[in-house]
């Protein structure tokens, strides 16, 4: 069965240091891989989208890698904010399903950034 | 402001009782999607539509319908509501599958 597994569930860093966000994934073949932030209430909102062949992107404070061959995601978050504090979501659209893109969702990972 | 919008934003259902949640989108997208988010859960999707007039079941289908009869809306409907389909409600929608995705607020749904 085609998985997204985040990690970890949640996370409390300080305002001002760094954090890392891990996503492995067992969906293949793939098409490309999302990175969402959902802050309470809210929808989620695209960080960055890769396809297979790209390696990193950057989205100002957020940066995701993407290692297709061990099916590992990262994301990298610089100089923490306090409106940082959102869950993070791991999305993964499945290549098989080419109309209505099926996209599969991790659970996300929990940030909250304290002052 | 250009988007996806919901309506209701929430709503209290007693369990047999019917609604209809409501997704226009103004971006001229050709997608839509459905999903519900539950604690604990990814997003799952219900229901999802390629055009306008046309609509194809998700991954959670039971219990719900759909209709995309203008190419801006998109209407979920719960025929009759059962406490399992509490849940938040999210509208999406897309220019195609390798397209990002614009999202609504969300529709948080009680059935008591």
């Amino acid at each position: 069965k085609n998985q997204v597994e985040q990690s970890p569930q949640s996370l409390i860093i300080l305002e001002g240091k760094n954090c890392t966000l891990q996503c492995n994934y067992t969906v293949s073949p793939f098409s490309n891989l999302r990175w969402y932030k959902q802050d309470t209430g809210r929808g989620p909102v695209s960080l960055t989208i890769m396809t297979f062949s790209e390696n990193t992107k950057s989205n100002g404070r957020y940066t995701a890698t993407l290692d297709a061959d061990t099916k590992q995601s990262s994301l990298h978050i610089t100089a923490s904010q306090l409106s940082d504090s959102a869950s993070y979501i791991c999305v993964v659209t499945d290549l098989v399903y080419n109309q209505g893109g099926k996209l599969i969702f991790g659970q996300g990972t929990e940030l909250s950034v304290k002052p | 402001n250009a988007g996806v919008t919901q309506t209701p934003k929430f709503r209290v259902l007693k369990t047999g009782q019917s609604m209809t949640l409501l997704c226009a989108q103004d971006m001229n997208h050709e997608y839509m999607y459905w999903y519900r988010q539950d604690p604990g859960m990814g997003l799952r999707l219900i229901h999802y539509s390629v055009g306008e007039g046309t609509t194809a079941k998700g991954e959670v289908p039971d219990g719900y319908n759909v209709s995309r009869l203008k190419k801006q809306n998109f209407l979920l409907g719960l025929e009759s509501a059962a406490p399992s389909q509490t849940s938040v409600y999210f509208c999406a929608s897309s220019y195609g599958t390798g397209q990002g995705y614009t999202f609504g607020s969300g529709t948080r749904l009680t059935v008591v």
